[in-house]
Protein backbone atom coordinates (compact mmCIF):
# COMPACT_ATOMS: atom_id res chain seq x y z
CA UNK A 1 0.00 0.00 0.00
CA UNK A 2 1.18 3.51 -0.43
CA UNK A 3 2.27 5.98 2.32
CA UNK A 4 1.44 9.41 2.35
CA UNK A 5 3.26 11.81 4.24
CA UNK A 6 1.24 15.20 5.45
CA UNK A 7 1.75 18.09 7.41
CA UNK A 8 0.98 20.09 9.02
CA UNK A 9 -0.11 18.16 11.36
CA UNK A 10 -2.15 20.50 12.86
CA UNK A 11 -2.13 24.59 12.72
CA UNK A 12 -3.93 27.42 14.21
CA UNK A 13 -4.58 30.23 12.04
CA UNK A 14 -5.99 33.93 11.73
CA UNK A 15 -9.22 34.89 10.27
CA UNK A 16 -8.93 35.94 6.43
CA UNK A 17 -5.38 34.10 6.20
CA UNK A 18 -4.54 31.49 4.22
CA UNK A 19 -3.12 27.69 5.08
CA UNK A 20 -1.14 25.14 2.39
CA UNK A 21 -1.37 21.49 3.30
CA UNK A 22 1.18 19.25 1.55
CA UNK A 23 1.10 15.53 0.62
CA UNK A 24 3.67 13.48 -0.19
CA UNK A 25 3.29 9.63 -1.60
CA UNK A 26 6.13 7.07 -1.45
CA UNK A 27 4.71 6.38 -4.92
CA UNK A 28 3.42 7.86 -7.98
CA UNK A 29 -0.56 7.73 -8.11
CA UNK A 30 -2.94 8.76 -10.45
CA UNK A 31 -5.37 10.36 -8.79
CA UNK A 32 -5.29 12.09 -5.23
CA UNK A 33 -8.21 13.22 -3.12
CA UNK A 34 -8.32 16.05 -0.75
CA UNK A 35 -11.25 15.68 1.98
CA UNK A 36 -12.44 17.39 4.81
CA UNK A 37 -13.86 16.59 8.18
CA UNK A 38 -15.78 18.74 10.45
CA UNK A 39 -15.71 17.98 14.37
CA UNK A 40 -17.93 14.76 14.74
CA UNK A 41 -18.98 14.08 11.39
CA UNK A 42 -17.48 11.85 8.61
CA UNK A 43 -15.76 12.99 5.69
CA UNK A 44 -16.97 14.88 3.07
CA UNK A 45 -14.48 14.94 -0.20
CA UNK A 46 -13.68 18.76 -1.70
CA UNK A 47 -11.71 17.91 -4.96
CA UNK A 48 -10.04 15.01 -6.97
CA UNK A 49 -6.99 16.00 -8.30
CA UNK A 50 -5.13 14.83 -11.00
CA UNK A 51 -1.60 14.75 -12.36
CA UNK A 52 -1.23 17.38 -15.72
CA UNK A 53 -5.07 19.02 -15.32
CA UNK A 54 -7.10 20.80 -13.60
CA UNK A 55 -8.67 19.36 -10.16
CA UNK A 56 -12.29 18.48 -10.01
CA UNK A 57 -14.14 19.66 -7.17
CA UNK A 58 -17.60 18.40 -5.51
CA UNK A 59 -20.86 20.53 -5.21
CA UNK A 60 -20.19 23.24 -2.54
CA UNK A 61 -16.14 23.67 -2.82
CA UNK A 62 -15.04 26.17 -5.53
CA UNK A 63 -11.35 26.83 -6.82
CA UNK A 64 -11.40 29.74 -5.52
CA UNK A 65 -11.62 29.00 -1.81
CA UNK A 66 -9.62 25.61 -2.15
CA UNK A 67 -6.80 25.72 -4.68
CA UNK A 68 -5.06 22.70 -5.16
CA UNK A 69 -1.72 21.87 -7.15
CA UNK A 70 -0.67 18.63 -8.38
CA UNK A 71 2.93 19.10 -9.97
CA UNK A 72 3.79 15.77 -10.43
CA UNK A 73 2.51 11.65 -9.50
CA UNK A 74 3.45 11.89 -5.56
CA UNK A 75 2.67 15.39 -4.58
CA UNK A 76 -0.73 17.58 -3.82
CA UNK A 77 -1.21 20.69 -2.14
CA UNK A 78 -4.75 21.88 -0.79
CA UNK A 79 -4.78 25.65 -0.09
CA UNK A 80 -7.55 26.93 2.29
CA UNK A 81 -7.97 30.43 0.91
CA UNK A 82 -9.21 33.89 3.24
CA UNK A 83 -10.21 31.65 6.22
CA UNK A 84 -12.72 31.97 8.39
CA UNK A 85 -13.94 30.03 12.04
CA UNK A 86 -16.19 28.07 10.15
CA UNK A 87 -13.13 26.36 8.07
CA UNK A 88 -11.87 24.58 11.52
CA UNK A 89 -11.87 20.74 10.34
CA UNK A 90 -9.23 18.07 9.91
CA UNK A 91 -8.28 18.10 6.38
CA UNK A 92 -7.27 15.13 4.88
CA UNK A 93 -5.62 13.57 1.35
CA UNK A 94 -6.45 10.08 0.07
CA UNK A 95 -4.85 8.05 -2.83
CA UNK A 96 -6.33 5.00 -4.54
CA UNK A 97 -4.00 1.95 -4.86
CA UNK A 98 -4.97 -1.41 -6.29
CA UNK A 99 -8.17 -2.17 -3.95
CA UNK A 100 -7.44 0.10 -1.29
CA UNK A 101 -7.38 3.59 -0.04
CA UNK A 102 -4.56 4.69 1.99
CA UNK A 103 -5.14 8.20 4.05
CA UNK A 104 -2.81 11.03 5.58
CA UNK A 105 -2.66 11.49 9.06
CA UNK A 106 -4.56 14.46 8.77
CA UNK A 107 -4.42 18.05 9.48
CA UNK A 108 -6.26 19.97 12.36
CA UNK A 109 -6.92 23.41 11.37
CA UNK A 110 -8.53 26.20 13.57
CA UNK A 111 -9.30 29.47 12.55
CA UNK A 112 -9.53 31.68 15.56
CA UNK B 1 -30.16 8.74 -2.46
CA UNK B 2 -26.67 6.85 -2.31
CA UNK B 3 -26.71 6.57 1.45
CA UNK B 4 -23.97 5.05 4.76
CA UNK B 5 -26.00 4.66 7.79
CA UNK B 6 -24.08 3.74 10.79
CA UNK B 7 -25.23 2.80 14.81
CA UNK B 8 -24.79 3.19 17.18
CA UNK B 9 -23.35 6.72 17.25
CA UNK B 10 -21.05 6.10 20.04
CA UNK B 11 -20.88 3.42 22.67
CA UNK B 12 -18.69 2.54 26.00
CA UNK B 13 -17.85 -1.17 26.84
CA UNK B 14 -15.62 -2.33 29.34
CA UNK B 15 -12.21 -3.85 27.85
CA UNK B 16 -12.31 -7.74 27.09
CA UNK B 17 -16.01 -7.17 26.41
CA UNK B 18 -17.33 -7.65 22.67
CA UNK B 19 -19.55 -5.51 20.58
CA UNK B 20 -20.82 -5.37 17.30
CA UNK B 21 -21.30 -1.67 14.86
CA UNK B 22 -23.74 -1.51 12.38
CA UNK B 23 -23.87 -0.77 8.89
CA UNK B 24 -26.87 0.01 6.65
CA UNK B 25 -26.67 1.49 3.09
CA UNK B 26 -28.47 2.18 -0.11
CA UNK B 27 -25.73 2.60 -2.63
CA UNK B 28 -26.27 1.58 -6.45
CA UNK B 29 -24.27 0.18 -8.17
CA UNK B 30 -22.35 -1.47 -5.16
CA UNK B 31 -18.15 -1.99 -5.95
CA UNK B 32 -17.13 -3.12 -2.27
CA UNK B 33 -17.63 -2.12 1.59
CA UNK B 34 -14.73 -1.13 4.00
CA UNK B 35 -14.58 -0.85 7.17
CA UNK B 36 -11.76 2.05 8.66
CA UNK B 37 -10.25 2.35 11.90
CA UNK B 38 -9.91 6.22 13.19
CA UNK B 39 -7.88 7.12 15.78
CA UNK B 40 -7.74 10.74 17.77
CA UNK B 41 -6.44 13.00 15.49
CA UNK B 42 -4.91 10.35 12.53
CA UNK B 43 -6.22 9.80 9.53
CA UNK B 44 -8.49 6.57 8.44
CA UNK B 45 -6.66 2.86 8.69
CA UNK B 46 -8.30 0.16 6.85
CA UNK B 47 -9.76 -2.73 8.46
CA UNK B 48 -11.23 -4.84 6.16
CA UNK B 49 -12.28 -5.05 2.13
CA UNK B 50 -15.52 -6.97 1.12
CA UNK B 51 -17.14 -7.44 -2.15
CA UNK B 52 -20.37 -8.04 -3.13
CA UNK B 53 -19.80 -12.36 -2.80
CA UNK B 54 -18.05 -12.36 0.42
CA UNK B 55 -19.95 -12.90 3.69
CA UNK B 56 -17.30 -12.71 6.26
CA UNK B 57 -13.97 -11.63 6.52
CA UNK B 58 -11.68 -11.55 9.89
CA UNK B 59 -8.75 -9.08 10.74
CA UNK B 60 -7.92 -10.20 13.85
CA UNK B 61 -9.92 -9.64 17.02
CA UNK B 62 -12.03 -7.99 13.83
CA UNK B 63 -14.66 -9.61 11.81
CA UNK B 64 -16.49 -8.16 9.42
CA UNK B 65 -19.84 -9.31 7.65
CA UNK B 66 -22.23 -8.33 4.59
CA UNK B 67 -25.53 -9.05 3.76
CA UNK B 68 -25.73 -7.80 0.36
CA UNK B 69 -29.10 -8.81 0.20
CA UNK B 70 -30.30 -6.06 3.22
CA UNK B 71 -27.21 -4.08 2.30
CA UNK B 72 -26.37 -4.59 5.94
CA UNK B 73 -22.47 -4.51 7.21
CA UNK B 74 -21.66 -5.15 10.60
CA UNK B 75 -18.53 -5.30 12.42
CA UNK B 76 -17.38 -7.30 15.38
CA UNK B 77 -15.07 -6.73 17.93
CA UNK B 78 -13.78 -9.90 19.92
CA UNK B 79 -12.60 -8.97 23.19
CA UNK B 80 -12.00 -5.42 23.16
CA UNK B 81 -9.20 -3.73 24.41
CA UNK B 82 -8.05 0.17 25.26
CA UNK B 83 -6.48 0.38 22.24
CA UNK B 84 -9.63 0.12 20.32
CA UNK B 85 -11.06 3.17 21.29
CA UNK B 86 -11.70 5.29 18.39
CA UNK B 87 -14.22 6.03 15.45
CA UNK B 88 -14.99 2.95 13.12
CA UNK B 89 -16.28 4.40 9.71
CA UNK B 90 -17.90 2.45 6.97
CA UNK B 91 -17.59 3.09 4.09
CA UNK B 92 -19.06 1.89 0.71
CA UNK B 93 -17.96 2.29 -3.23
CA UNK B 94 -20.18 2.55 -5.89
CA UNK B 95 -18.56 2.51 -9.54
CA UNK B 96 -19.81 5.24 -11.22
CA UNK B 97 -18.86 6.62 -14.91
CA UNK B 98 -15.37 5.17 -15.01
CA UNK B 99 -14.20 6.05 -11.62
CA UNK B 100 -14.99 4.92 -7.70
CA UNK B 101 -16.94 7.20 -5.69
CA UNK B 102 -16.80 6.19 -1.64
CA UNK B 103 -19.91 7.10 0.23
CA UNK B 104 -18.72 7.83 3.71
CA UNK B 105 -20.91 6.79 7.00
CA UNK B 106 -20.88 9.03 9.80
CA UNK B 107 -18.79 6.95 12.14
CA UNK B 108 -19.06 5.12 15.48
CA UNK B 109 -16.89 6.70 18.39
CA UNK B 110 -16.44 3.65 20.43
CA UNK B 111 -14.74 4.09 23.99
CA UNK B 112 -13.57 0.88 25.85
CA UNK B 113 -12.91 1.07 29.61
CA UNK B 114 -10.47 -0.23 31.83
Amino acid sequence: SAVISQKPSRDICQRGTSLTIQCQVDSQVTMMFWYRQQPGQSLTLIATANQGSEATYESGFVIDKFPISRPNLTFSTLTVSNMSPEDSSIYLCSVGYGRGYTFGSGTRLTVV
Amino acid sequence: KNQVEQSPQSLIILEGKNCTLQCNYTVSPFSNLRWYKQDTGRGPVSLTIMTFSENTKSNGRYTATLDADTKQSSLHITASQLSDSASYICVVILFSGGYNKLIFGAGTRLAVHP
